[in-house]
């Protein structure tokens, strides 16, 4: 089964404007991460947001998490044609460590 | 570190012949996880590992399925008979102390039954 979904499904943008992906999960959580996806490639770690921080930056990202809609967010801001990949959100399942990862959002950024 | 490694890197086969998937994982992680991925289904975790033990193999489709893990470097994952609908991603990542720090992937094994 799966924990996270990602919204929306895809989103495609202008090099330079900003990219919000969503990300919602239905039980608690004791960490959130997401996840790129190149074509034809593995997933890259981004981040990892931890239950009782609110946001998280690393470079261009901007993570949110809020535990009480039990969503989370990421930002890409200033965005860059090397941006389009599929992105992931990934959560433990129940009282699990191991996380399970949404369908992801396919994100386009055009030149 | 050269990540995780994973070979193959493509595989086309022909059904009912048996498949092998070879994973090495980043060297000091614990944790070994076995993933599949299709467009219909997404990513799924099949197996995973700890300290070389198999810990959960809920997601294994079938018995046609199987890993190992007989040492901190080296995880295979078998299909015996394959079958048209194991065609398939299968990504192997590693990490340490549980995933509290991310997990690593490998670039993964296309696999192609005709």
């Amino acid at each position: 089964s799966q924990q996270g979904e990602e919204d929306p499904q895809a989103l495609s943008i202008q090099e330079g404007e900003n990219a919000t992906m969503n990300c919602s999960y239905k039980t608690s959580i004791n960490n959130l991460q997401w996840y790129r996806q190149n074509s034809g490639r593995g997933l890259v770690h981004l981040i990892l947001i931890r239950s009782n921080e609110r946001e998280k930056h690393s470079g261009r990202l901007r993570v949110t998490l809020d535990t009480s809609k039990k969503s989370s967010s990421l930002l890409i801001t200033a965005s860059r044609a090397a941006d389009t990949a599929s992105y992931f959100c990934a959560s433990p399942l129940g009282g699990s460590y191991i996380p399970t990862f949404g369908r992801g959002t396919s994100l386009i950024v055009h030149p | 570190d050269a990540g995780v490694i994973q070979s193959p890197r493509h595989e086309v086969t022909e059904m009912g012949q048996e498949v092998t998937l070879r994973c090495k994982p980043i060297s000091g992680h614990d944790y070994l996880f076995w993933y599949r991925q299709t467009m219909m289904r997404g990513l799924e975790l099949l197996i995973y590992f700890n300290n070389n033990v198999p810990i959960d193999d809920s997601g294994m489709p079938e018995d046609r399925f199987s890993a190992k893990m007989p040492n901190a470097s080296f995880s295979t994952l078998k299909i015996q008979p394959s079958e048209p609908r194991d065609s398939a991603v299968y990504f192997c990542a590693s990490s340490g102390t549980g995933g509290n720090y991310g997990y690593t992937f490998g670039s993964g094994t296309r696999l192609t039954v005709v």
